[in-house]
């Protein structure tokens, strides 16, 4: 059973432009949702990070949107370039008693950025 | 800080073999945590160790079992092995009671 939805598959964005990735799940019981970036031969790098204590936090041009009722989160890259072309993975961990740090991840968006 | 680092980068093993993939994890951490990932597909979750124990553990065979040293290193074991084992394994070390968990660079296993 997949426990996280994301969106879209592929995106192709124009420099300068916004990027949206949206995440879905369906536990409840996850408390701490972060974004991963990934370029071709690498592991997966940590962006931005979420709880649900709040409903937007923001690092530089990355944004993460969170809406806890309709249990659905959303990256945001402003002014995109084409360094930000990168595979984008959002992820989802229950923290706290014995399965802390068993993140489930989203299937992934392959980003484009064209000049 | 040397981050989390992984050994081999790739590897290429004939299918019933058996392979040993290895992890330093990031200074200061002390909780490794082990992903396969299939080409084109989210990581999944292996396994992960605390104080030399498995603490957890996914949806995944006997065929893969672990180990971690007093140093916090660890090694990912699999034996027996299927086509379908070919991926990127990853590595992720954290601070335990802290969610913020770092990758290293992975190793690509691939099987013939």
């Amino acid at each position: 059973q997949q426990q996280v939805k994301q969106s879209p598959q592929s995106l192709i964005v124009q420099k300068g432009g916004i990027s949206i990735i949206n995440c879905a799940y369906e536990n409840t019981a996850f408390d701490y949702f972060p974004w991963y970036q990934q370029f071709p031969g690498k592991g997966p790098a940590l962006l931005i990070a979420i709880r649900p204590d709040v409903s937007e936090k923001k690092e530089g041009r990355f944004t993460i949107s969170f809406n806890k009722s309709a249990k659905q989160f959303s990256l945001h890259i402003m002014d995109s370039q084409p360094g930000d072309s990168a595979t984008y993975f959002c992820a989802a961990d229950k923290t706290g008693g014995t399965s802390y740090g068993k993140l489930t991840f989203g299937q992934g968006t392959i980003l484009t950025v064209h000049p | 800080d040397a981050g989390v680092t992984q050994s081999p980068t790739h590897l290429i093993k004939t299918r019933g073999q058996q392979v040993t993939l290895r992890c330093s994890p990031k200074s200061g951490h002390d909780t490794v945590s082990w992903y396969q990932q299939a080409l084109g597909q989210g990581p999944q979750f292996i396994f992960q160790y605390y104080e030399e124990e498995e603490r957890q553990r996914g949806n995944f065979p006997d065929r893969f079992s672990g180990h971690q040293f007093p140093n916090y290193s660890s090694e990912l074991n699999v034996n027996a092995l299927l086509l379908g084992d070919s991926a990127l394994y990853l590595c992720a070390s954290s601070l335990l009671g802290r969610a913020e968990a770092f990758f290293g660079q992975g190793t690509r296993l691939t099987v013939v």
